[in-house]
């Protein structure tokens, strides 16, 4: 069975830096691409970040391009999401979402709150 | 990139049938077979219910059911059940390798 456990949210002010991870079990990681998705509380999904099996391909909302890097180690069948220069708008909870190989989002993670306030 | 278009909002009585609208542009929906579709209950994560515009995963009931034309891919739910009442989102595949979901719909079972 899948298994996705994410990891690393907090409450932290405007401009901080933070790391949140997956833990993947059940499937075999490095065969398939994975993606972190968020949603404000009371708010609808939004797609933040993309990552291939490779981790030669990794792709970013605009909302996040340049503030946020995602990656992944297959020896620990982990994924990973640095993000730096929270904002206010970054609050949300984010989820760790297994690719299904025919560009839907098989698995999802039960989610980690990231609240940024001031 | 901008959300894909949803209702608000849709409703139907037990039995009836329902279609949830997902409108985007040539450069995602209309581009691509890469239609998929999300099911959410309150303080849940998302489910999986629709792939590829119109494939059901294992384990989905047949009476959801997707389709497209066009750049507008549509969510069917027949024989609507008191259980099916929650909030239903489209996620298509861009041509710019990225992903962009719809705002959300909630499904008022009444």
């Amino acid at each position: 069975e899948v298994h996705l456990v994410e990891s690393g949210g907090g409450f932290l002010q405007p401009g901080r830096s933070l790391r949140l991870s997956c833990a993947a079990s059940g499937f075999t990681f490095h065969n398939y691409a994975m993606h972190w998705v968020r949603q404000a509380p009371g708010k609808g999904l939004e797609w933040v970040s993309s990552i291939n099996k490779n981790s030669d391909n990794l792709e970013y909302a605009d909302s996040v391009k340049g503030r946020f890097t995602i990656s992944r180690d297959s020896a620990k069948n982990s994924l990973h999401l640095q993000m730096n220069s929270l904002r206010l708008e970054d609050s949300a909870f984010y989820y760790c979402v297994k690719d299904s190989s025919d560009y839907a989002l098989d698995y999802w993670g039960q989610g980690t709150l990231v609240t940024v306030s001031s | 990139q901008s959300a894909l278009t949803q209702p608000a909002s849709v409703s139907g009585s037990p039995g009836q049938s329902i279609t949830i609208s997902c409108t985007g542009t040539s450069s995602d929906v209309g581009g691509y077979n890469h239609v998929s579709w999300y099911q959410q209950h309150p303080g849940k994560a998302p489910k999986l219910i629709i792939s590829e515009v119109s494939n059901r995963p294992s384990g989905v009931s047949n009476r959801f059911s997707g389709s497209k034309s066009g750049n507008t891919a549509s969510l069917t739910i027949s024989g609507l059940q008191a259980e099916d009442e929650a909030d239903y989102y489209c996620n298509s595949y861009t041509s710019r390798n990225t992903r962009v979901f719809g705002g959300g719909t909630r499904l008022t079972v009444l």
